[in-house]
């Protein structure tokens, strides 16, 4: 069975600071990874995604991650935050069983962007 | 952009009372998944449609939990009779038939009292 650790429960920062949101994960076939945001009472966006090919994904707003197969980690940063990037993140994987697709979650990384 | 829409946002319930929440996926989406998230946790898959077939409810408690989706679009997850540990967000997602990639809704936030 899948699961997904996040090492961190929460990560303060100061504004413009680097950051590194930490996902470990465990599955014996091949996997699919999403990192999600999630803002106060709201429902979690896609933040990005590995699904194959390169192992550097990168989002949008400046986000990016790498897949690192061998170490089984899918680690988020952000070169310089912001203090809209205070959010609670998530990281997830899926694996296909059956025909449909499964996502694990990890229990979350809180960012909290001080100025 | 099409979403996924779900009601009520908000939910107040006593213990003992039945609760229902509802949820329409992005128009063409064949799956539908039931989530619910524990504050400070990440959420967990309740139950996973295939149109209107039941793919996946193992992790559904069936003695007070019960999901339809009774024409293959939208779906209402009830609860009854609520519990003080039913208080949690509950999320709605959909995908393609296949689909790799899970769109969610809002959520709605339901407090058992």
């Amino acid at each position: 069975a899948q699961s997904v650790t996040q090492l961190d429960s929460q990560v303060p920062v100061f504004e413009e600071a680097p950051v590194e949101l930490r996902c470990n994960y465990s599955s014996s076939v091949s996997v699919y990874l999403f990192w999600y945001v999630q803002y106060p009472n709201q429902g979690l966006q896609l933040l990005l995604k590995y699904l194959s090919g390169s192992t550097l994904v990168e989002s949008i707003n400046g986000f990016e991650a790498e897949f690192n197969k061998s170490q089984t980690s899918f680690h988020l940063r952000k070169p310089s935050v912001h203090i809209s990037d205070t959010a609670e993140y998530f990281c997830a994987v899926s694996t296909s069983q059956g025909g449909s697709e499964k996502l694990v979650f990890g229990k979350g990384t809180k960012l909290t962007v001080n100025p | 952009e099409a979403e996924v829409a779900q009601s009520p946002r908000y939910k107040i319930t006593e213990k003992s009372q039945a609760v229902a929440f509802w949820c329409d996926p992005i128009s063409g989406h064949a799956t539908l998944y039931w989530y619910r998230q524990i504050l400070g946790q990440g959420p967990e898959l309740l139950v996973q449609f295939q149109d209107e077939s039941v793919v996946d409810d193992s992790q559904l408690p069936k003695d007070r939990f019960s999901a339809e989706r009774l024409k293959g679009v939208d779906s209402t997850l009830k609860i009854q009779p609520a519990e003080l540990g039913d208080s949690a967000m509950y999320l709605c997602a959909s995908s393609l038939a296949g689909g790799i990639e899970q769109y969610f809704g809002p959520g709605t936030r339901l407090t058992v009292t």
